[in-house]
């Protein structure tokens, strides 16, 4: 079965200093991970995934197979960042479309 | 382009009852997927729904149902309405497999009383 851990439940950090919120997985296929952030009163929404490569609003996460980790980091956090994220992984099995399994989230704030 | 869709907003239903949910999927997406949020935890995948038919069920029990429309549109419903029912229920929805993520509703606040 799959799993997804982050291990902060809150994470605090000030402005202009670098994050980096855990994100670990179990998973016996091939994994495809994902950030996902909600703003308050806002919804879920993707931040960035694996299988793109890409950063967004100056977040990466790099795969790490052998630490079975997707950690995602800023070097400069900002106010704005202020939000719980969700890691999650994308599984599917006998050609069957892709569903997620999310962490349980890390809420982030960034004091001024 | 329009997003993801549900209705109602908030629901309070009485133990026992049964209730139903309303996902209208973003314009071009024919997977729905829907996902229970109890407090303080991440989203659990309930099931999901590809070209009308059931494609993949999460550890919930069949008193969890669904259905998805010729329009991609979907419902959740769920009979027999018990107390730890109560969460958020999200509704998601994506192109073909999903590979590339999932654009997510607002959610259903679901209360049982």
């Amino acid at each position: 079965a799959q799993r997804v851990t982050q291990p902060e439940k809150l994470l605090s950090v000030f402005k202009g200093a670098p994050v980096e919120l855990k994100c670990n997985y179990s998973y016996s296929g091939s994994p495809e991970l994902f950030w996902y952030v909600q703003y308050s009163r806002q919804r879920l929404q993707l931040l960035l995934r694996h299988i793109s490569r890409e950063s967004i609003k100056g977040f990466t996460a790099d795969l790490n197979k052998g630490e079975t980790s997707f950690h995602l980091k800023k070097p400069f956090a900002q106010e704005e960042d202020s939000a719980m994220y969700y890691c999650a992984l994308s599984w599917g099995s006998g050609g069957s479309n892709y569903k997620l399994t999310f962490g349980k989230g890390t809420l982030l704030t960034v004091n001024p | 382009e329009t997003g993801v869709t549900q209705s109602p907003t908030h629901l309070i239903k009485t133990r026992g009852q049964q209730v139903t949910l309303r996902c209208s999927s973003q314009s071009g997406h024919n997977t729905v997927s829907w996902y229970q949020q109890a407090l303080g935890q991440g989203p659990q995948f309930i099931f999901q729904y590809y070209r009308e038919e059931e494609n993949g069920r999460g550890n919930f029990p069949p008193r969890f149902s669904g259905l998805q429309f010729p329009n991609y549109s979907s419902e959740l419903n769920v009979n027999a309405l018990e107390l730890d029912d109560s969460a958020l229920y999200l509704c998601a929805s994506s192109i073909g497999t999903g590979v590339y993520g999932y654009t997510f509703g607002s959610g259903t606040r679901l209360t049982v009383v």
